[in-house]
């Protein structure tokens, strides 16, 4: 029953360093996400994928990049993380396009 | 984006009372959904609606599309403890022309006090 599983939950980075968040799923989803969750903003797109191999940007993708090279498996990369990046990051999948989220619980990142 | 409004923001009752969060958009939408996410954990699917005018009931949660799919609303009778969290709306976001991809409300908050 894992669902979606998001590794690591806490991390403080220092400005400029670089990190990947993994997200995996078990249910065979086709989509997966990455969200970040700001007070008082929701949750943003960052970059989306519709299934292995592929990737695409959402509202908010500048400073990040992702990649789906298995199925179940999304990661999210910061290169150069900067202080406006701190943020809680969501990753979801969903069995069909605008279908159900399922989401992790969540990565808090700091970057001081 | 199609931009989605969420009021109030902030909403603090007791327990027992009754209230009504709301969900507006300017655009037309095909569906929209609800989600609860309580403090720690990833939003969870509570609803779809999908018909304007449609009323969905989930036990003391009632949702309601409106008529011309641009607002929705969710109502909750004689709140309890547990029903305390952030409650999102999303709604398929065609701007981009294509429907990829869910937008979010930036959420109510409800805390209900013992």
């Amino acid at each position: 029953n894992a669902g979606v599983t998001q590794t690591p939950k806490f991390r403080v980075l220092k400005t400029g360093q670089s990190m990947t968040l993994l997200c995996a799923q078990d249910m065979n989803h086709e989509y997966m996400y990455w969200y970040r969750q700001d007070p008082g903003m929701g949750l943003r797109l960052i970059h989306y994928s519709v299934g292995e191999g592929t990737t695409a940007k959402g509202e908010v993708p500048d400073g990040y990049n992702v990649s789906r090279l298995k199925k179940q498996n999304f990661l999210l990369g910061l290169e150069s993380a900067a202080p406006s990046q701190t943020s809680v990051y969501f990753c979801a999948s969903s069995l069909y396009r605008t279908g159900e989220l399922f989401f992790g619980e969540g990565s808090r990142l700091t970057v001081l | 984006t199609q931009l989605l409004e969420q009021s109030p923001q902030f909403l603090s009752i007791q327990e027992g009372e009754n209230l009504t969060v709301y969900c507006n958009s300017s655009s037309v939408f095909s569906s929209l959904q609800w989600y609860r996410q309580e403090p720690g954990e990833g939003p969870v699917l509570l609803v779809t609606v999908v018909t304007g005018g449609e009323v969905k009931k989930l036990k003391r949660l009632t949702f309601q599309f409106g008529d011309a799919r641009k607002d929705s609303s969710l109502h909750i009778t004689a709140a309890q403890t547990g029903d305390t969290g952030l409650y999102l709306c999303a709604g398929p976001d065609f701007s981009s022309g294509s429907a990829r991809q869910l937008t979010f409300g930036s959420g109510t908050q409800l805390t209900v006090l013992p």
